[in-house]
């Protein structure tokens, strides 16, 4: 399997535009989760899915904040308007808990730069 | 919510050493699972280890889930070891999202 693809790879954008993040969860898997990290405060949740679900969303930092799971294979995090706070690395994560594991894979993350 | 802390925060090892790397977390879990970030920022899994013990190659962890801590060992250190090592786990029972410890930075000098 391909693993986790997250796309854009890294993405620069200037203050007040929308960003669109794209994630690919492993085929099979079942449960989606959006991840940031930042200097400040870590790795922490903003999202997550189950079954194309959104779950629980309380991590989202405000309404400029969007995310959508349209099918099992393909979820978008949105961000509009863009602001320089928002500068991260942005990890999207799959799991199948099949027969009690949970274990979660992580794609290689988009690093997003706002000026 | 679950807390979770790692330690030590830094370490420097010469090369062919060897280290332990604690997790501690405040509530039972049903996933606790290890983490190398390398120097490109991608997330690795290393163990998935709610409870016991797992070895893969030079490194091995243990987890006491009725004492509620993890332990990372690392033998024979090379400089493809460094960077930094999350300790994770979940809040709830389930399929439920992982939260991180703050990491161990580890450097490994030739």
């Amino acid at each position: 399997d391909a693993g986790v693809i997250q796309s854009p790879r890294h993405e620069v954008t200037e203050m007040g535009q929308e960003v669109t993040l794209r994630c690919k969860p492993i085929s099979g898997h079942n449960s989606l989760f959006w991840y940031r990290q930042t200097m400040m405060r870590g790795l922490e949740l903003l999202i997550y899915f189950n079954n194309n679900v959104p779950i629980d969303d309380s991590g989202m930092p405000e309404d400029r904040f969007s995310a959508k799971m349209p099918n099992a294979s393909f979820s978008t995090l949105k961000i509009q308007p863009s602001e320089p706070r928002d500068s991260a690395v942005y990890f999207c994560a799959s799991s199948f808990p099949g027969q009690g594991a949970y274990e979660q894979y992580f794609g290689p993350g988009t690093r997003l730069t706002v000026t | 919510g679950i807390q979770v802390e790692q330690s030590p925060p830094d370490l420097i090892l010469q090369e062919g050493a060897n280290s332990t790397l604690r997790c501690n977390f405040s509530d039972s879990v049903n996933n606790l699972q290890w983490f190398h970030q390398n120097p490109w920022g991608q997330l690795i899994n290393l163990f998935y280890i709610p409870s016991g013990t797992k070895q893969n190659g030079r490194l091995s962890a243990t987890t006491v889930a009725t004492e509620r801590y993890s332990l990372l060992y690392i033998s024979s250190s090379q400089t493809t070891d460094s960077g930094v090592y999350f300790c994770a786990v979940d809040r709830n029972s389930g399929n439920t999202p992982l939260v991180f410890g703050k990491g161990t930075r580890l450097s490994v000098i030739a």
